[in-house]
């Protein structure tokens, strides 16, 4: 099983802040990494797939880099709405494994 | 508008059964992969099962296996998710989520809450 290690787990950011999240997997992965966010009580939203591609509709504050182990999602200037857990995802190989999360709140 | 929305959820006692649903609609159906995600209460997201557009094809997290059965009814274009002898750590919201390819999870239905407890 590909393990996905998240980081950090959790962070306090201010509007408009750079916010950077990283994921590592525990062997090659290619870009098969998919990042999703997360509000309460609500299901997860794609907003970036193949590690770099920008989910339609998604802000282009957003953006995700990386392949082989070691992803990034990017935030460009953090709005209210973006307060929310981030999970990347692997699916190079079953199980599919999603990483811990990363859970950004208000400083 | 691509809707997929999950049914089925509900309170059971451990070593209970029950079976979820998926209705899908606003897309193909039968042309897509369709997948169970599961999230325990305040916890992180499980991938729990896939199954193929045709059917042919099926994977379960070893967490389930043995206890689980992902089916599909493309005639209906409905998912199911038999899952017998439940558990308290079966306990949580159950998503579907749909991919095409590698092209995965663009769309989820809101979740259905599954409750083991006695």
């Amino acid at each position: 099983e590909i393990q996905m290690t998240q980081s950090p787990s959790a962070m306090s950011a201010s509007v408009g802040d750079r916010v950077t999240i990283t994921c590592r997997a525990s062997q090659d992965i290619s870009t098969y990494l998919t990042w999703f966010q997360q509000k309460p009580g609500k299901a997860p939203e794609r907003l970036i797939y193949g590690a770099s591609n920008l989910q339609g509709g998604v802000p282009s504050r957003f953006s995700g880099s990386g392949s082989g182990t070691e992803f990034t999602l990017r935030i460009s200037g953090l709005r209210p709405e973006d307060f929310a857990t981030y999970y990347c995802l692997q699916h190079s190989n079953y199980p599919i494994t999603f990483g811990g999360g990363t859970k950004v709140d208000i400083k | 508008e691509v809707q997929l929305l999950e049914s089925g959820g509900a309170l059971v006692q451990p070593g209970g059964s029950l079976r979820l649903s998926c209705s899908g609609s606003g897309f193909t159906f039968s042309a897509y992969a369709m997948t169970w995600v599961r999230q325990a209460p305040g916890k992180d997201l499980e991938w729990i099962s896939v199954i193929s557009d045709s059917g042919s094809r099926i994977v379960y997290a070893d967490s389930v296996t043995g206890r689980f059965t992902i089916s599909r009814d493309n005639s209906n274009s409905t998912l199911f998710l038999q899952m017998d002898s439940l558990r308290a750590e079966d306990t949580g919201t159950y998503y579907c989520a749909r991919s095409y390819g590698n092209d995965l999870y663009d769309n989820w239905g809101q979740g259905t809450l599954v409750t083991v407890s006695s």
